[in-house]
């Protein structure tokens, strides 16, 4: 079982606030990723990291920021939330084990913004 | 990456065999097949993943014909609680395992 933990998993607040949706892993795992999730919608990517110091922008354009000071911990920031902000946020790691790169994905934070 | 397409949705019943096609035409060479599960509210689940012929667990198989274009995930006797989204991706190793998630095909299993 994977042991990846996201917080909050549910988050109600009002435009223009700043948040910040936590993921951590104690997996050791070198690559972490944020998709965003719309109801019935497939999965997009929106960051990922190939370790600490590193960040890229995913295939969908977000004005979210992460960051990755540490290996376990990637967490993404909105400083000013919109209702168009509003959906669920996966975060997930991988490591390549036995010929397979396996991702492991956290519970989700569901995001509403009034 | 290869672009995947598969079905929308599926209906089945409780102890029937269920076979997921997925179409993948622009395959590359280190590109492997990978497969995840996605229960409601909850994330992506890996299921199985192969390059080429058949790989098997204790979940699921994983067909790949020669010219690795299509793949079909089989699922043995299936039951309600495999109701789930099921999405087929291609994945390439020097791009560190970056997944693309299409619209998957969402499964229903009926009693």
């Amino acid at each position: 079982e994977a042991d990846i933990y996201q917080t909050p998993r549910y988050l109600v607040i009002g435009t223009g606030k700043k948040i910040t949706l936590e993921c951590s892993q104690t997996m050791g795992h070198d690559k972490m990723y944020w998709y965003q999730q719309d109801p019935g919608m497939e999965l997009h990517l929106i960051h990922y990291s190939y370790g600490v110091n590193s960040t890229e922008k995913g295939d969908l354009s977000s004005e979210s920021t992460v960051s990755r000071i540490r290996t376990e911990h990637f967490p993404l920031t909105l400083e000013s939330a919109r209702p168009s902000h509003t959906s669920q946020y996966l975060c997930a790691s991988s490591e390549y084990k036995e010929g397979t790169y396996e991702q492991y994905f956290g519970p989700g934070t569901r995001l509403t913004v009034t | 990456l290869a672009k995947t397409t598969q079905p929308i949705s599926m209906d089945s019943y409780e102890g029937q065999e269920v076979n997921i096609t997925c179409s993948h035409n622009n395959i590359a060479t280190n590109d492997y097949i990978t497969w995840y599960q996605q229960f409601p509210s909850q994330g992506p689940r890996f299921i199985i993943q192969g390059y080429k012929t058949k790989v098997t667990n204790e979940v699921a198989s994983l067909f790949i014909p020669a010219d690795r274009k299509s793949s079909t995930l089989s699922l043995p006797r299936v039951s309600l609680s495999d109701t789930a989204v099921y999405y087929c991706l291609v994945v390439r190793y020097n791009q560190g395992g970056k997944l693309i998630f299409g619209q998957g095909t969402e499964l229903s299993v009926k009693p």
